[in-house]
């Protein structure tokens, strides 16, 4: 069967950094996605790996290993509004997303 | 201002009626897609419209019914026949330029059945 797997929660610190895992399993792979989703709110778009390696995109970075079946998003310079779920979506073979449950990030101050 | 819009925000509903949620997007999209989100759960597809008068079953799509006569609009029915309608309802329309492809959200409709 098809799998996403990230934690359920994370804690970090304003102004530290941290990072959120994310590992699949899926009939075949035509990128991974992450969405970052207030409560309450729709995911809005973060990043899309498609090929090996790190995407930075200001704060946030998102890394790809396809042959580990894993990535994950870096988020630096911790503010408070980035307090969120952090969704991770893989595109499969169908080009359809399929999705993990999300991580909810909690910052203290 | 282009984007997906839903209508509407918040629904309430009795046991029983059929319920219409609205999906509206001026993006050009092609395809098109409806999610339902529970607390704790990954996003699951219900249905999906590559194409108008074109749709696809996902993977729980029993107790729902989807149009897309236009390449705008694609509502989603929810019938007294799904057991458990109360949920986060997502539309969604993907953009596919150069080597991204990815998927944009409307706001979404909070569902309650009482």
């Amino acid at each position: 069967g098809q799998n996403i797997d990230q934690p359920t929660e994370m804690t970090a610190t304003e102004g530290a950094i941290v990072q959120i895992n994310c590992t699949y399993q899926t009939s075949g792979f035509n990128g991974l996605f992450w969405y970052q989703q207030h409560a309450g709110e729709a995911p809005t778009f973060l990043s899309y790996n498609v090929l090996d390696g790190l995407e930075e995109k200001g704060r946030f970075s998102s890394f790809l290993s396809r042959s580990k079946g894993y990535s994950y998003l870096l988020l630096k310079e911790l503010q408070m509004k980035d307090s969120a779920s952090y969704l991770c979506a893989v595109m499969d073979s169908n080009y359809q997303l399929i999705w993990g449950a999300g991580t909810k990030l909690i910052i203290k101050p | 201002d282009g984007g997906i819009t839903q209508s509407p925000k918040y629904l309430f509903r009795k046991e029983g009626q059929n319920v219409t949620l609205s999906c509206e997007q001026n993006l050009n999209h092609d395809a098109m897609y409806w999610y339902r989100q529970d607390p704790g759960q990954g996003l699951r597809l219900i249905y999906y419209s590559q194409i108008v008068n074109d749709f696809q079953k996902g993977d729980i799509a029993e107790g729902y019914s989807v149009s897309r006569e236009k390449k705008e609009s694609f509502p989603l029915t929810v019938t007294s026949a799904q057991k458990n309608p109360t949920a986060f309802y997502l539309c969604a329309s993907r953009a596919v330029q150069g080597h991204t492809d990815t998927q944009y959200f409307g706001p979404g409709t909070r569902l309650t059945v009482l």
